[in-house]
């Protein structure tokens, strides 16, 4: 079945970029999403991408797919306070019928 | 409105209790899913409704008995739970299930068994 790996921690200082790095191991996953959960919350969707692109950009988050790699990063540009909480890379498998593989979700801490 | 209300928010049930968790979404979604979050983990699917039949059960121990009563909401009915079974409860829709169908959550249920 799919598999999605993503880094455990990211730490990066108020007003720096972060990126967050995801891989997956199913060629055939087309539809690939980013959620962000804060603490006592359920999952808020960011943003999402298809595999008929290379990159999406919204306001301050770029995703960008490497389809070749089967990797998937989200830049947060100029990281504030508010974005501090756990991030969770998640594709549709089994043809899309299955529901999300998430990874295990990187915990973005902010530095002042 | 990308909606999902789930009540109640938090629940504390002993091991004899019966209970229920539901969901509501007023999005014409035609697809609703119940997934369960143990502390630092990613959420794991437990079920999936497709036009209110169950399409998924990944295995679920019968002590967990979904229900879903109309196309705009879903229930999940407790029963002889184990403390090991705490944990938040995430319901989730999309407009359909399977490729191209945006999954939007709810901020979840948070079920303390003692």
């Amino acid at each position: 079945g799919e598999d999605v790996e993503q880094s455990l921690f990211l730490s990066v200082r108020e007003g720096d970029s972060s990126v967050i790095n995801c891989t997956y191991t199913d060629s055939s996953s087309t539809y690939l999403y980013w959620y962000k959960q804060e603490p006592g919350a359920g999952l808020q969707l960011l943003t999402y991408i298809f595999s008929n692109m290379d990159m999406k950009q919204d306001q301050r988050l770029t995703v960008l797919l490497n389809k070749k790699d089967k990797h998937l990063s989200l830049r947060i540009a100029d990281t504030q306070t508010g974005d501090s909480a756990i991030y969770f890379c998640a594709v549709l498998s089994g043809g899309g019928a299955d529901g999300l593989t998430f990874g295990k979700g990187t915990h973005l801490i902010i530095q002042p | 409105d990308t909606e999902v209300t789930q009540t109640p928010k938090h629940l504390v049930m002993g091991m004899t209790n019966k209970k229920s968790l539901k969901c509501e979404q007023h999005m014409g979604h035609r697809a609703m899913y119940w997934y369960k979050q143990k502390a630092k983990k990613p959420p794991e699917l437990m079920f999936v409704y497709s036009y209110e039949k169950l399409s998924i059960n990944e295995s679920v121990p019968s002590r967990f008995s979904p229900e879903c009563p109309n196309s705009s909401l879903l229930n999940l009915h407790l029963h002889a739970l184990q403390p090991e079974d705490s944990a938040l409860y995430l319901c989730a829709s999309s407009l359909r299930q399977g490729y191209g169908n945006t999954i939007y959550f709810g901020e979840g249920s948070w079920l303390t068994v003692v």
